[in-house]
């Protein structure tokens, strides 16, 4: 079964600048979410879909970030535009469904340089 | 207060040696508790739950004291390959997302 696929693996923006990551979660999974690891912390969530809905989106600084997942499959995160603090790597993730009894799978992540 | 806070490390131990993380989490209405694995640079993978009795996987151990809040993880016989940073995570109070710690740093030396 192949895993959850990212791209870029490697971004370097100068700050002020647009970036877009994509995302193409495990064939059947219907929940996506996309999460932020700041270097030394844990992944911090910013939004959760269930099929092309938003679940949540509470930690997603809406005035410089929008992700879609239009089609219910693939998933894109945009930061528009970039702050130096937006440096981190942006880990998607799947799972079969909303509960927490369902693994999240996640993907290699994109590294993300602000500069 | 953070939701779930660990001691980020290092934990510098030899090889064969037990070790013991903690975890505590500031929402006493969560209800489910996991462990996570994430090697230098890779994803996070999902090492086992936390289930109220307690439960163990070969040289693993997690329990629950849900009237302190926290949660522990005990590894046994330590090989060099649990060298990695184990995240504790917790479902928050609207049930279905989760929320991650800091990790705590493991490295196991020869």
């Amino acid at each position: 079964e192949a895993g959850v696929a990212q791209s870029p693996r490697y971004k370097i923006i100068e700050k002020r600048q647009s970036v877009a990551f994509w995302c193409n979660p495990i064939s059947g999974h219907a929940t996506l979410y996309w999460y932020q690891q700041i270097l030394g912390q844990g992944p911090k969530l910013l939004i959760q879909f269930q099929n092309n809905g938003v679940v949540d989106d509470s930690q997603l600084p809406k005035d410089r970030f929008s992700a879609e997942r239009l089609k219910g499959v693939d998933s894109t995160l945009k930061i528009q535009p970039a702050k130096l603090e937006d440096s981190a790597v942006y880990l998607c993730a799947s799972s079969r469904g909303t509960s927490v009894a369902y693994e999240q799978y996640f993907g290699p992540g994109t590294r993300l340089t602000v500069t | 207060r953070k939701e779930v806070e660990q001691d980020p490390g290092p934990f510098n131990v030899p090889e064969g040696a037990t070790v013991a993380f903690n975890c505590t989490y500031s929402n006493s209405a969560s209800q489910s508790f996991f462990w996570y694995r994430q090697d230098c640079r890779k994803e996070p993978k999902l090492l086992m739950s936390v289930y109220s009795s307690g439960n163990e996987d070969g040289r693993f151990t997690a329990q629950l004291n849900r009237a302190s809040q926290y949660i522990s993880l005990l590894i046994r016989d330590s090989k060099l390959s649990d060298s990695a940073t184990y995240l504790c995570v917790v479902n928050n109070n609207a049930g279905n997302m989760l929320t991650f710690g800091g990790g705590t740093r493991l490295m196991v030396k020869p």
